[in-house]
């Protein structure tokens, strides 16, 4: 079972550089996540999409930005990366009253 | 907005003992999702268990259960028979039934397994 898919699992980038995060979710899930982990800290939500078609902001969305491309696809783009978006990101997906299912998780430094 | 408290940043437990992870949450809210994650080196985030707040019987997924006090909003785990595969971080989560449904993270718990 695939799950929940994300490309590339590491990445590094120079400062100013940009790059897009894909995600892609095999179980028919309406609601996709995009999370980032920093050292000691529990997972925050970047930007959510309820449903395909929308897509909104969580908590710290700051110099992202996302595409719901269909019900499967939901992409995170860093348009001029900065070192502080070092982290590891996480793609997840549900359905409503659901448990979250996580992908495997992107490891990204930023030099 | 909901907050998810982990209070024990870490925690050690000897092979074949019991711990207790502990999380309390904020809510206003009467209908709601709590879960236990646990993260292992890799990072992946793995589901421990799951508990519905109007289920008033507490979870169990075999090693693993649930002290869940809605009144006190407190949800703590318990790992019985702990083994040195059990070593990670542990994130209790808060999920709304209500509304879009994001998952609130506390900061974790690492479990510490010594042999």
């Amino acid at each position: 079972n695939a799950g929940v898919t994300q490309t590339p699992k590491f990445q590094v980038l120079k400062t100013g550089q940009s790059m897009t995060l894909q995600c892609a979710q095999d179980m028919n899930h309406n609601s996709m996540y995009w999370y980032r982990q920093d050292p000691g800290m529990g997972l925050r939500l970047i930007y959510y999409s309820a449903s395909e078609g929308t897509t909104d902001k969580g908590e710290v969305p700051n110099g992202y930005n996302v595409s719901r491309l269909n019900k499967r696809e939901f992409s995170l783009r860093l348009e001029s990366a900065a070192p502080s978006q070092t982290s590891v990101y996480f793609c997840a997906s549900s359905n409503r009253g659901n448990t979250i299912y996580f992908g495997e998780g992107s490891w990204l430094t930023v030099v | 907005a909901q907050t998810v408290t982990q209070s024990q940043p870490e925690m050690s437990v000897q092979e074949a003992e019991t711990v207790t992870l502990s999380c309390t949450y904020d809510t206003s809210e009467s209908d709601y999702y709590l879960f236990w994650y646990k993260q292992p080196p890799s990072r992946q985030m793995i589901l421990v268990i799951r508990q519905e707040a109007y289920k008033q019987q507490n979870a169990t997924e075999n090693r693993f259960s649930v002290n869940f006090q809605k009144a006190a909003k407190s949800f703590s785990l318990k790992i019985s028979d702990s083994q040195l595969g059990d070593a990670a971080m542990y994130f209790c989560a808060y999920r709304s039934a209500e509304g879009f449904q994001k998952l609130v993270f506390g900061t974790g718990t690492r479990l510490l397994v010594s042999p």
